[in-house]
This record gives structure tokens, C-alpha cells and sequence, in this order.
């Protein structure tokens, strides 16, 4: 199955630049890896996508290596509000791993 | 601009009932999903279609059936409910299905309890 492999959870403090890295070692040639996140009682919500290289929009940065075997999310100066559920994607059969339980605190 | 719409927002259902899960989408999207998360836990995909009168299976697709007449709409069934369906539901659409650069649209979920 073309699952992604993330870690369950990370702690974080307000103000702080967050790294979620995602592993896809089978990820196929022309997959793109996309990333969402999801508060309880909400569908998941496009953050970020990227083939490869550095991808950058208003609320996240997506670094993608040459061999693109793994992705970093980069979220920066974290607040309160991003306390969600972060899941990375790669395009087959669109199948979400388990997410990555993202919590920062005051 | 609706997006995805699902219907119903909660529903409760007995042992072996039957029914039906809508989801419509107003984006013109060819791509269309089924999704079930289990509390605590990630996405699983049920079904999936790539266009109208074509669909697939995903990770666990027993228990229910899918149909996609139209463009617009992608309505789950299930057979013959039971306990274990217990769960929240989500339907999400995407622009194009050979590409990977259309990021899927998801709607508010349909939260299903069997009894």
C-alpha cells in the first residue's frame, strides 16, 4: 500500500518553528506529496503540496529532497491554533497514514 | 460556492439497517472518496472514483457499495449496518485524478452510529 510513515506526535511551544518530516520510500515518479491538517470534528484541510525542491505559501514551507524518499513540513512561529493533526500524502489511491498529533503550548 | 456537501450530519442506525450516505460536490471535480475515521485514528479509504460510472475499491470497501451516475454526486450505501461501522465519514473531491497536483476538497463528515 502506498502508505507514508510519520511520527505519532510532537510537543511544541508558541512562537516555535515546527519540522514534521514524512517518509515515502516508494513514492512513484509522478506522485506529489500534499499536506493536511485536521482539528477534531473537521474534515482535513489542504495545507501544502510539492513535487520537489522548496515549495513556500503564507502558512507553511515544504522542503522535498532530490531523492523525494521523505518530506519536511515546516510550519513557522507555531501558535495556540495550530494544535491539529498533520497528515502528509502522496498520490495513490489517495490512502492517509495515521498523522502526526501536533500540539503546542503557552 | 458550496464545495463538498454531505448529508447527513449525524445519524443513528440498528443493527443489520440499511442506508445511505450522500455527498455532492459543485466543483466540476472527476475525482471523488470516501473516507472512514475511527476515533483517534487516521483516514481510511473506502471507495474511490476516478469519473462518473467508474469506481474502485480502497483499503476497506466490505459492507458498503458506491455508484457515481453523475459528476456531481457519490452517494456510499451501506448494506446491512453493523457496530463495527460505527464511525465518522467523510467525502472529499479532487479537481483531476491523473494528476497529483489537485489537492483533495473534503466535506464536514457524517457522523454514523450502529446500535
Amino acid at each position: 500500500l502506498a502508505k507514508t510513515t510519520q511520527p505519532i506526535s510532537m510537543d511544541s511551544y508558541e512562537g516555535q518553528e515546527v519540522n514534521i518530516t514524512c517518509s515515502h520510500n516508494n513514492i512513484a515518479t509522478n506522485d506529489y506529496i500534499t499536506w493536511y491538517q485536521q482539528f477534531p470534528s473537521q474534515g482535513p484541510r489542504f495545507i501544502i503540496q510539492g513535487y520537489k525542491t522548496k515549495v513556500t505559501n503564507e502558512v507553511a514551507s515544504l522542503f522535498i529532497p532530490a531523492d523525494r524518499k521523505s518530506s519536511t513540513l515546516s510550519l513557522p512561529r507555531v501558535s495556540l491554533s495550530d494544535t491539529a493533526v498533520y497528515y502528509c500524502l502522496r498520490w495513490l489511491k489517495t490512502i492517509f497514514g495515521a498523522g502526526t498529533r501536533l500540539f503546542v503550548k503557552a | 460556492n458550496a464545495g463538498v456537501t454531505q448529508t447527513p450530519k449525524f445519524q443513528v442506525l440498528k443493527t443489520g439497517q440499511s442506508m445511505t450516505l450522500q455527498c455532492a460536490q459543485d466543483m466540476n471535480h472527476e475525482y471523488m472518496s470516501w473516507y472512514r475515521q475511527d476515533p483517534g485514528m487516521g483516514l481510511r479509504l473506502i471507495h474511490y472514483s476516478v469519473g462518473a460510472g467508474i469506481t474502485d475499491q480502497g483499503e476497506v470497501p466490505n459492507g458498503y457499495n458506491v455508484s457515481r451516475s453523475t459528476t456531481e454526486d457519490f452517494p456510499l450505501r451501506l448494506l446491512s449496518a453493523a457496530p463495527s461501522q460505527t464511525s465518522v465519514y467523510f467525502c472529499a473531491s479532487s479537481y483531476s485524478a491523473g494528476q497529483g497536483g489537485s489537492p483533495l476538497h473534503f466535506g464536514n463528515g457524517t457522523r454514523l452510529t450502529v446500535t
